[in-house]
């Protein structure tokens, strides 16, 4: 099963690019990289998805090594409202026996 | 609005007893998924069905089942509950069978249950 260890939290400043790295050592050759944001007391959302390389969408930027065992997601100059936990989700999606394994999520504060 | 809905928002109940927590899905997705998020914790997998199917199962309880109804919509029953029960519990939805591969989970709003 593909486990996935992220930082615990991390700070930054408002105006700064925030990176924060998801291990994820036995990702199986299907599988994808999910990163989503979550609120307190809200649903997650979906930021951004990525197989291999560089994704990039109007909020953010994913960027996976060739080895695939690991993968950073980039918000770039971030404000308040980015503070959230950000969980990366890898998932062995092709399979019956497949399990959904979100990691243990990196708590952002931003700080004026 | 990520378009799926759950109900109630919150329940509140005593030990031993038992509860059902029910989920819509966004129109036209298959998949079914429910996380059970205990006070600051992450999110932990329970199941997923697939147009009616279970899909996958993660670590969900013995006291624990769920279903999917030709409607699409879920319900997750839980039993025998315990004061550990006490969490927020997500059901997501998606198009796909698989949540790997380019496909993305809409979450619900939540139910907050407490066990007393």
């Amino acid at each position: 099963l593909a486990k996935t260890t992220q930082p615990i939290s991390m700070d930054s400043y408002e105006g700064q690019e925030v990176n924060i790295t998801c291990s994820h050592n036995n990702i199986a050759t299907n599988d994808y990289i999910t990163w989503y944001q979550q609120f307190p007391s809200q649903g997650p959302r979906f930021i951004i998805q990525g197989y291999k390389t560089k994704v990039t969408n109007e909020v953010a930027s994913l960027f996976i090594p060739a080895d695939r065992k690991s993968s950073t997601l980039s918000l770039p100059r971030v404000s308040l409202s980015d503070t959230a936990v950000y969980y990366c989700l890898v998932d062995t999606g092709y399979s019956s026996a497949s399990k959904i394994i979100f990691g243990s999520g990196t708590r952002l504060s931003i700080r004026p | 609005d990520s378009g799926v809905t759950q109900t109630p928002k919150h329940l509140i109940t005593a030990t031993g007893q038992r509860v059902t927590l029910r989920c819509s899905p966004r129109s036209g997705d298959l998949s079914v998924y429910w996380y059970q998020q205990s006070l600051d914790q992450g999110l932990q997998f329970l199941i997923q069905y697939y147009n009616g199917e279970e899909r996958a199962k993660g670590n969900i309880l013995e006291r624990f089942s769920a279903q999917q109804f030709p409607d699409l919509h879920s319900e997750l029953n839980l039993s025998s509950l315990e004061l550990g029960d006490s969490a927020l519990y997500f059901c997501a939805s998606s198009v796909s069978p698989t949540s790997g591969g380019p496909n993305e989970q809409f979450f619900g709003p939540g139910t907050r249950l407490t066990v007393l």
